[in-house]
């Protein structure tokens, strides 16, 4: 089973609106955490956005924030006032057990933003 | 904090020829890590290590393929007999690992050495 699902392939956006990207996930360890992260075309991963299993409020990183629904699995990252720099793909990830362990990420299959002026 | 840096960018070989690419993490991380991306995929967790110590290979990581990281600094990936399917992005990613402060969990990227299997 997929361990992170991002069903959108692609949405678009004009410049200063919000825009919510989707994520779910699945795991059966009570210790996980999430991450967004962002690939321009030059291909360089670009960490976005943390939350861990066990943190009680939603994340926030500037105009990133990230929708943490536990009960339903989902970590839906929100970015406010679009912007055309903005435009790339992005990737959801999960770490599954405690920080400090493996740390290894598994990714999503991606989806593309497009910022249009 | 010159970021992590990956050499070389672009490579293309035969197939059955042997390639090792080379990683260079931000000097103060103890964990480095290998990823692999196909394309129209997310990367796909190889390998990693924690200073010197190879702590998990992935089952992808078949026996052609071997990483080192001596005395827990660069880190080299070799592929020997490469085949068509090793084509992709090759991405190396360090954290500050565990115990190292705020944010240790977070994993900084090279960009990357897009190998083409010919």
């Amino acid at each position: 089973a997929q361990k992170i699902t991002q069903t959108q392939p692609g949405m678009f956006v004009q410049e200063k609106e919000a825009v919510t990207l989707d994520c779910t996930y699945d795991t059966s360890d009570p210790s996980y955490g999430l991450f967004w992260y962002k690939q321009p075309s030059s291909g360089e991963m670009i960490f976005l956005i943390y939350q861990g299993s066990y943190d009680q409020q939603n994340a926030t990183e500037g105009r990133y924030s990230l929708n943490f629904q536990k009960a339903r699995k989902s970590a839906n990252l929100v970015i406010s006032a679009s912007q055309l720099g903005d435009s790339a793909m992005y990737f959801c990830a999960m770490r599954e057990g405690p920080q400090g362990g493996s740390e290894k990420l598994v990714f999503g299959k991606g989806m593309k933003l497009t910022v249009n002026p | 904090d010159t970021g992590v840096s990956q050499d070389p960018r672009h490579k293309i070989t035969k197939r059955g020829q042997n390639v090792t690419f080379r990683c260079d993490p931000i000097s103060e991380h103890n964990r480095l890590y290998w990823y692999r991306q196909t394309l129209g995929q997310g990367p796909e967790f190889l390998t990693y290590f924690q200073n010197e110590a190879q702590l998990e290979k992935s089952r992808l990581l078949s026996d052609r393929f071997s990483a080192e990281r001596p005395k827990g600094s660069f880190s080299t990936l070799e592929i020997q007999r490469t085949e068509q399917g090793d084509s992709a992005m090759y991405l190396c990613a360090s954290s500050p690992g565990p115990g190292q402060g705020y944010r240790s969990y977070e994993q900084y990227f090279g960009p990357g050495t897009r190998l083409t299997v010919t």
